[in-house]
Parts: C-alpha cells; structure tokens; sequence
C-alpha cells in the first residue's frame, strides 16, 4: 500500500513567519493529496487538496506544491497567525484509498 | 453546514466487553469511512463502504471489529471483545464519492479500555 512520510513532526514558528510542511509518497500512481487541519479535539477538516495534474495550487495564506518526479509535496502558510496552531496532517490517494502522515504539530508563537 | 453525525463522544469499557460506535453521514454522501487514530498519529482506514457494500476491509481486525451499513446510510461499528490497545479515537467520515472525492469527518468517539 501507501506509504507516506510526513516531516517535520512538529514546528514552531513566530508569528508573521512562514512554516512550511513537507511529505513524501512512495507510489507513483498516487493522484490525489490532500491536507488536513486538526485543533486539539476536533474533527480533522480538508484546508486544500491538489490533484496529480496541477503543480501548484493557492487559497490565501495557504498553498500546495506537488512534485511528482521526486513524489513530494508541500504545504505552505505564510504570515501565520495564532489560529494557525494545529495538527496538520497530509495524506496521498491511489484511487479511492486515502493514506495518512502521522502529522505536524504547528505552533505560532505570539 | 452539513456535518457527520458520531455517538457516543466518548466510552469507557472494560476489556472483554462489547462497544459499538454509530455514525450518520451528510445526506448524499455515497461512501462511508472508520477511521482509528492513536494519539500522535494520522488516522488509519478500518473500513471504506460504498452505499451499502463494503469496498475495503483490509485493514480491520476481523476477528474482533464488524462494521455495517444496511441501508446505505448510517453505520455501526463494533469491536467484541474489546481490548486494551483499541484505546483511540475512532473517525467516521463521508464523501460525494469514492474517487479523489474530499473527506468530512465527525467529531469522533474517544474509545478507553481499561
């Protein structure tokens, strides 16, 4: 199946700073990446989602690169803000079969 | 918004016991997941129905876990017996379809074996 390896596991940035999350996928088949914001105790919701034929793709303070020759993508938020703290997990899709990274830990310091 | 219905929010149990855990997808939403995610970990696939079929069950623990979902809406998922490493939060989330088709999850039922 696929694997899919999330780095780093957590990250502390000032606020303002940019942070920058990066993952790697094992399948090149992969198609569809999605990201996911996690608040401590909440339900995982999508933030943005590339698919394999876009390179990049922007909504406001966030964006998403994919890489596919090298099989990686990343997830940018710059000018972050204390509501930016969070569980930020990336995932890769092969068809319908939705695998995880085990998260990032975001932390904006005021 | 619409949102994925979960109950409990959180159960207790005891090891050995029987727990069931039910969820009530957004209305339309063909495909249905589990999802078992241990504290500091992504959530991991359990169970993935289309409508009312199963489409992969690969990863669920057979032995112990059933999932169901009759009439292609809600669905129950039960673990007998229980055990002490089930302790974790258990996600259900729907979409459109099964294709690439973005994920909604429920709040979740924070599962204790004690």
């Amino acid at each position: 199946g696929e694997n899919v390896e999330q780095h780093p596991s957590t990250l502390s940035v000032q606020e303002g700073d940019s942070a920058v999350i990066k993952c790697t996928y094992s399948d090149s088949a992969s198609n569809y990446f999605p990201w996911y914001k996690q608040e401590l105790g909440k339900r995982p919701q999508l933030i943005i989602d590339i698919r394999s034929n876009v390179g990049e793709k922007k909504d406001q303070r966030i964006a998403v690169t994919l890489n596919k020759t090298a099989k990686h993508f990343s997830l940018h938020i710059t000018e972050t803000q204390p509501e930016d703290s969070a569980v930020y997990f990336c995932a890769a899709s092969i068809d319908y079969k939705l695998s995880f990274g085990a998260g990032t830990t975001v932390t904006v310091r005021a | 918004e619409a949102e994925v219905a979960q109950s409990p929010r959180y159960k207790i149990t005891e090891k050995s016991q029987a727990v069931a855990f039910w969820c009530d997808p957004i209305s339309g939403h063909a495909t249905l997941y589990w999802y078992r995610q241990i504290l500091g970990q992504g959530p991991e696939l359990l169970v993935q129905f289309q409508d009312e079929s199963v489409v992969d069950d690969s990863q669920l623990p057979k032995d112990r876990f059933s999932a169901e979902r009759l009439k292609g809406v809600d669905s129950t998922l039960k673990i007998q017996p229980a055990e002490l490493g089930d302790s974790a939060m258990y996600l259900c989330a729907s979409s459109q379809s099964s294709y690439n088709s973005p994920l909604h999850f429920g709040n979740g039922t924070r599962l204790t074996v004690t």
